[in-house]
Parts: C-alpha cells; structure tokens; sequence
C-alpha cells in the first residue's frame, strides 16, 4: 500500500517554462489537495478536489491549474513557471472532508526550483 | 494569512524531558489537528481533537484545546530523539457548507537531543 505518491521528487526549471506534477493516491480517497511549504509560512493550499472530475481554488491559486480526471491522480501543473513558484509541493488526500474527519494523508513532497 | 499560530518556533530539548507547544488562532472552529514533519518528509496526522472536547491522548502525546481562549497545546511525554521534527497544527474553520478547509500554523521545530 503506497499511499500517496508525488512525482517527480525534485525538479529545476528556467523562468516560463511549463511542468506539472503528479500526484497519486491507492486509498480510493474522494478529497484531494495541493498545498506548498514555504520556509516561515506553514503550509498553503494551492488547489483541491472533492472528487473525480472536480476542482477548486484554495488560498494561492494564481499560476497554477489543476485536473482530475481519474479519481486516484489530481494533477498540478504550472504553465509559466517563476522564481516566486520554488518551493516544496505536497499532495493530500483525505477520506472525507477535512473539517469533519480530519487526518490527511500527505505525499513526500516535491521540490521545485525555478531559475 | 494563517490561522493557528505556534508557539515557540523552535525547542530544543534532552531525552526523556517533555516538550510542550501551543498553537493559538483566530476564528470559531470545527476541529484542530496536530501533524508531524521529519526533515524532508511528508506530514503525519498525529492527532485531532473536536470543538467539543478539552483534551484527547495518544500514546505519548497529550492534546488540550481550551475553546475561549483559542489556543490548543501539543506535551510529548519523555521526549526521544525519534520525536526530533517540526510540529504544526492546523484549524478548520466552523463554515455553513460541508467543506472544512484546514489552514497550517508555520510550525514549532523540536530538536530532542540524547
């Protein structure tokens, strides 16, 4: 049982140049989210998704889309990266929603660097 | 902005002393969470207590949450090097639709040294 996997683990980009990361997750989880960790500030909730085919915007959406398309993977893309876009991404998944249940079930991260 | 503020931002302690942390926020909420983060690691739930409860234990760990003051406190009990990490807590706001965003303080970093 995996659990939620984030890929890539590290990644350096030039200025305007587009990615995105995938995150999958094996538990069947309908809630799903992308946060980023910035040294000082906590965690920040970019996007999230409660469910196939579903998305909406957290607190720091700008410069970043999201798709789900199946329910396991909830992808983050970033079309025209910037250096104020390094940081580490994490992934979440939840059974149900977070202000009911609680515990997220977070990916290892994925560390972007943009030059 | 944040919701849940910790308290203090970093903590260095000896095996076996305890290690007390505080989270405080700003809003009525649902429920509070606690999460742990090795060094370059994921988070880890560790702990959630309701609105409606005043303390919750698990293990080693202790979770009070006083409602009126708005402000929860995480104690590890005789403290290993294991428990080295940084700690957040995170807030769910009490909302009218069914979603329950939660908002992540900046983290207490605890280093338990042998």
């Amino acid at each position: 049982n995996a659990g939620v996997t984030q890929t890539p683990k590290f990644r350096v980009l030039k200025t305007g140049q587009s990615m995105t990361l995938l995150c999958a997750q094996d538990m069947n989880h309908e809630y799903m989210y992308w946060y980023r960790q910035d040294p000082g500030m906590g965690l920040r909730l970019i996007h999230y998704s409660v469910g196939e085919g579903t998305t909406a915007k957290g607190e720091v959406p700008d410069g970043y889309n999201v798709s789900r398309l199946k329910k396991q993977n909830f992808l983050l893309g970033l079309e025209s990266a910037a250096p104020s876009q390094t940081s580490v991404y994490f992934c979440a998944s939840s059974l149900l929603a977070g202000g009911h249940t609680g515990e997220l079930f977070f990916g290892e991260g994925s560390r972007l660097t943009v030059l | 902005s944040q919701q849940g503020e910790e308290d203090p931002q970093a903590l260095s302690i000896q095996e076996g002393e305890n290690a007390t942390m505080n989270c405080s926020y700003k809003t009525s909420i649902n429920n509070l969470q606690w999460y742990r983060q090795n060094s370059g690691r994921g988070l880890v739930h560790l702990i959630l207590i309701r609105s409606n409860e005043r303390e919750k234990h698990s293990g080693r760990l202790r979770v009070t949450l006083d409602t009126s003051k708005k402000s929860s406190s995480l104690l590890i009990t005789a403290s290993r090097a294991a428990d080295t990490a940084s700690y957040f807590c995170a807030t769910v706001k009490k909302t009218t639709d069914s979603w329950g965003k939660l908002q992540f303080g900046a983290g207490t970093q605890v280093v338990v040294t042998p």
